[in-house]
């Protein structure tokens, strides 16, 4: 069994860039959710992805956006970069429900 | 989001028993208590999840309080390998299609000691 893989594992950007991070899905799971996590916190959600709709937003401004795909691989697209979007970008699949979500190891992304 | 409460930081000697602990005084009926772990650079890791009854895996077990309030996760024997930041998170039974997000705190950071 496939885990959750993502890419690329590190990336730097300048301020006013645009990026985008993948994630590939383990087997089976038809959820994808992505969390923020900057040093030292625990992670923040995103957004969650179902059956390729969005399905749920965290706090996060509309320059963060996404995208599932019929294999339920998902990206996730940031624009106008900001310092503050320097941190790993995590990305959890699952299948729906309560059932346990299987993070990727995560892209560490740098703003200078 | 429904809140948990931990130490943020434990101490525990390896082989030796480790019982972290969650409070969770507002919780619901319909909110399962799950367990995730963070090793250093790596994604969290699914440890263990329940609702009542006490549940063991071959990872851990959850020891929660009768009435709900609280919880302990307990690693039988320490190892090395289970240092890490654990978090202690309440998920609602009744997510309406997709899978309810996580809220993470701070999670307690646990030290083992050779």
């Amino acid at each position: 069994e496939t885990g959750v893989t993502q890419s690329p594992t590190h990336l730097i950007k300048t301020r006013g860039q645009q990026v985008t991070l993948r994630c590939s899905s383990q087997s089976g799971h038809n959820t994808v959710s992505w969390y923020q996590q900057a040093l030292g916190q625990g992670p923040q959600f995103i957004f969650q992805y179902y059956r390729e709709e969005e399905n749920g937003r965290g706090n996060f401004p509309p320059r963060f956006s996404g995208l599932q795909f019929p294999n339920y691989s998902s990206e996730l697209n940031v624009n106008a970069l900001e310092l503050d979007d320097s941190a790993l970008y995590l990305c959890a699949s699952s299948l729906e429900g309560n059932q346990p979500q299987h993070f990727g190891d995560g892209t560490r992304l740098s703003i200078l | 989001d429904a809140k948990t409460t931990q130490p943020n930081s434990m101490e525990s000697n390896e082989e030796e028993p480790v019982h972290l602990p969650c409070n969770h005084s507002t919780i619901s009926g319909t909110d399962y208590i799950h367990w995730y772990r963070q090793l250093p650079s790596q994604g969290p890791e699914y440890v263990i999840h329940g609702l009542t009854s006490n549940v063991n895996n071959r990872m851990a077990s959850l020891a929660i309080a009768e009435d709900r309030k609280s919880s302990t996760l307990i690693l039988h024997r320490a190892t090395l390998r289970d240092a890490a930041v654990y978090y202690c998170i309440l998920r609602d039974l009744n997510g309406q299609g997709g899978s309810e997000k996580l809220v993470f705190g701070k999670g307690t950071k646990l030290t083992v000691n050779p």
